[in-house]
């Protein structure tokens, strides 16, 4: 089945540092990826949905300059935050859709990225 | 609105008994699809089952099936013959519109618990 892979699992860095989270479609294409934000005991919060070779589509109150999405090819997009802060720590877990299937087949999802920040 | 809603953050269940998790959704658009993940502790979320607007028979696979309720805008899941390994966060997700690359609306999950 169609396997999304999510580096790194787990991150622990000091307030101010930026971290990138790499999404990657390993066995197919995705011209679109969506990231999700989860706090303990919560549900799946979508962030943005990143396009292939064109802007993120940000949700309302996320802030596209402290989460920089990059969708550079059809295998990976990269979530960068930016000058994180402890309030940044949080689980974070993207998903793809193979473009070429119809749409009832599911998002595949990365296994996540828990983020620290000290 | 909400576009999900899980009502149960808990349940319970003995092992080898069926449980039930609700959802009901809200939409206007004609099309849509709704679908169940399972999350382990572990984080991952593991897609187990799709009903799609138009389909006219419930969704099964394997030990889940989907209670699909049109008129009432429900979309339970049913586990049968529980196993301790589903012990889980589940949730009840609805992709609005027909369109391939439409994002996905989770609801707020129920936790399940299955007692040996």
């Amino acid at each position: 089945g169609a396997v999304v892979s999510q580096h790194p699992s787990w991150v622990i860095c000091k307030s101010g540092t930026s971290v990138k989270i790499e999404c990657r479609s390993l066995d197919f294409q995705a011209t679109t990826m969506f990231w999700y934000r989860q706090f303990p005991k919560q549900s799946l919060m979508l962030m943005a949905t990143s396009n292939e070779g064109s802007k993120a589509t940000y949700e309302q109150g996320v802030e596209k300059d402290k989460f920089l999405i990059n969708h550079a090819s059809l295998t990976l997009s990269t979530l960068t935050v930016t000058s994180a802060h402890p309030e940044d720590s949080s689980f974070y877990i993207c998903s793809a859709r193979d473009r070429r299937v119809s749409s009832n087949q599911p998002q595949h999802f990365g296994d996540g990225t828990r983020l620290s920040i000290l | 609105a909400q576009k999900i809603t899980q009502t149960q953050p808990g349940m319970f269940v003995q092992e080898k008994e069926a449980v039930t998790l609700d959802c009901t959704y809200d939409t206007s658009d004609p099309s849509y699809g709704l679908f169940w993940y399972k999350q382990p502790s572990s984080g991952e979320m593991i897609f187990l089952i799709y009903q799609g607007s138009y389909d006219q028979q419930n969704a099964t696979e394997g030990r889940y099936s989907l209670n699909f309720q049109k008129a009432r805008k429900s979309a339970n899941l049913v586990i049968s013959a529980s196993q301790l390994g589903d012990s889980a966060m589940y949730f009840c997700a609805m992709r609005e519109g027909g369109g391939n690359f439409n994002k996905f609306y989770f609801g707020s999950g129920t936790k399940l618990n299955v007692k040996p």
